[in-house]
């Protein structure tokens, strides 16, 4: 089954960093473009970034771009999120988001989640 | 940006009774939405895609609707296991956003 485990939540201060990391097992994780999802504590859902299946394009929205930035390691069936210059607007739990579109063929909405990782930017 | 905005933003509803959840899109999305169904301290759970599809495993209770700029979600004998909030999301054009979200509680 479809599997998808966050990590690398923390306590931030305010301009700091930290890499979150999502391990995924149970689907050919090279075939799948993936993403992140946040939520703010008590908020509503915000998409943040895609990843397309082979890395080979990256979105992000608005509030995040310049400042955090997308990859993935095929061979090791992992995702990552870098978060740099970190706004106490930031603290969310950060969920990855499985694209249920094949290869090419993303679909942009998200069929299976992680059960996300707490992101708290505080001085 | 497409704006999403879903109505109520709070349903209180007896087990038994019928549901319905609105989402409207700024502009039209054609049937590119989802509907996801969130339990406190629980990651999202697709129910609906295309706007109508029903996402496999999910209870037949759940149905779609709409397309272009209005879209419903229905629950047709709402069970103890639905009390939760429900959010809308559109995939026509990124960024891909959500509507704020509909609390169903318990009458």
């Amino acid at each position: 089954q479809v599997q998808l485990v966050e990590s690398g939540g923390g306590v931030v201060q305010p301009g700091g960093s930290l890499r979150l990391s999502c391990a995924a097992s149970g689907f050919t994780f090279s075939s799948y473009g993936m993403h992140w999802v946040r939520q703010a504590p008590g908020k509503g859902l915000e998409w943040v970034a895609l990843i397309r299946y082979d890395g080979s394009n990256k979105y992000y929205a608005d509030s995040v771009k310049g400042r955090f930035t997308i990859s993935r390691d095929n061979s090791k069936n992992t995702l990552y999120l870098q978060l740099n210059s970190l706004r106490a607007e930031d603290t969310a739990i950060y969920y990855c988001a499985k694209d249920p579109g094949l290869s090419s063929s993303s679909w942009h909405y998200f069929d299976y989640w992680g059960q996300g990782t707490l992101v708290t930017v505080s001085s | 940006d497409i704006q999403m905005t879903q109505s109520p933003s709070t349903l209180s509803a007896s087990v038994g009774d019928r549901v319905t959840i609105t989402c409207r899109a700024s502009q039209s999305i054609s049937s590119w939405l989802a509907w996801y169904q969130q339990k406190p301290g629980n990651a999202p759970k697709l129910l609906i895609y295309k706007a109508s599809s029903l996402e496999s495993g999910v209870p037949s209770r759940f149905s779609g609707s709409g397309s272009g700029t209005e879209f419903t979600l229905t629950i047709s004998s709402l069970q103890p296991d639905d009390f939760a909030t429900y959010y809308c999301q559109q995939f026509n054009s990124p960024p891909w956003t959500f509507g704020q979200g509909t609390k169903v509680e318990i009458k």
